[in-house]
């Protein structure tokens, strides 16, 4: 069975600090790897992706994400915070059963950026 | 490309009344879901189609709720009678399965439902 663990539910920076984003993730078979974003009253769209090949991805808007397979996890930072990233994050983790990919998602965070 | 099409945006229902819920996937896309979002509970996988039969609907949360998928560019989610604690914000999403490829979702914009 998979699972995701987000650790905070809050995350506050301020603006132009380094975001950290953390998630965890159990699988019983390599997983693929999710980060969605939420902005208010929208629906989440897609981050960034790990599939397979190069552990470290890069998405949109500056954000990244490292898959470590000893440490199952996979966090999302972006080296400076801006206003306009403030928003819910979520990650999520799929599996294979019987090829649907169906993924499971993490409660969220929620990311604040102080002026 | 217009994206994933939700409707109404928001209803606003009294308890026993029957809601309608709609959704339009992005033309080519194999899979369709349908997700609940709430404080309490997070993100929910309701049901979930593909190539618009039902595959799993175990996360629909009595008989009270019903979808369906008359055709690739339409699906509704009915809750008749509705209740108070059914209020959250209902998402449709839908992605193309290509391969092994895991492409991820893309949801519509929501349909917050309030029960009162």
């Amino acid at each position: 069975a998979q699972s995701v663990t987000q650790l905070g539910s809050h995350v506050s920076v301020s603006e132009g600090a380094l975001v950290l984003l953390r998630c965890n993730y159990s699988s019983s078979v390599p997983p693929y790897l999710f980060w969605y974003v939420q902005y208010p009253n929208q629906g989440l769209q897609l981050l960034l992706k790990y599939t397979t090949g190069a552990t470290l991805v890069k998405g949109i808007n500056g954000f990244e994400a490292e898959f470590k397979k000893s440490e199952t996890s996979f966090h999302l930072t972006k080296p400076s915070a801006h206003m306009s990233d403030a928003a819910e994050y979520f990650c999520a983790v799929s599996e294979k059963p019987g090829g649907s990919y169906i993924p499971t998602f993490g409660r969220g965070t929620s990311l604040i950026v102080h002026p | 490309d217009a994206g994933v099409i939700q409707s109404p945006r928001h209803e606003v229902t009294e308890m026993g009344q029957e809601v309608t819920l709609r959704c339009k996937p992005i033309s080519g896309h194999d899979y369709l879901f349908w997700y609940r979002q709430t404080m309490m509970r997070g993100l929910e996988l309701l049901i979930y189609f593909n190539n618009n039969v039902p595959i799993d609907d175990s996360g629909m949360p009595e008989d009270r709720f019903s979808a369906k998928m008359p055709n690739a560019s339409f699906s509704t989610l009915k809750i008749q009678p509705s209740e108070p604690r059914d209020s959250a914000v209902y998402f449709c999403a839908s992605r193309k399965w290509a391969g092994e490829t895991a492409y991820g979702y893309t949801f519509g914009s929501g349909t917050r439902l309030t029960v009162v």
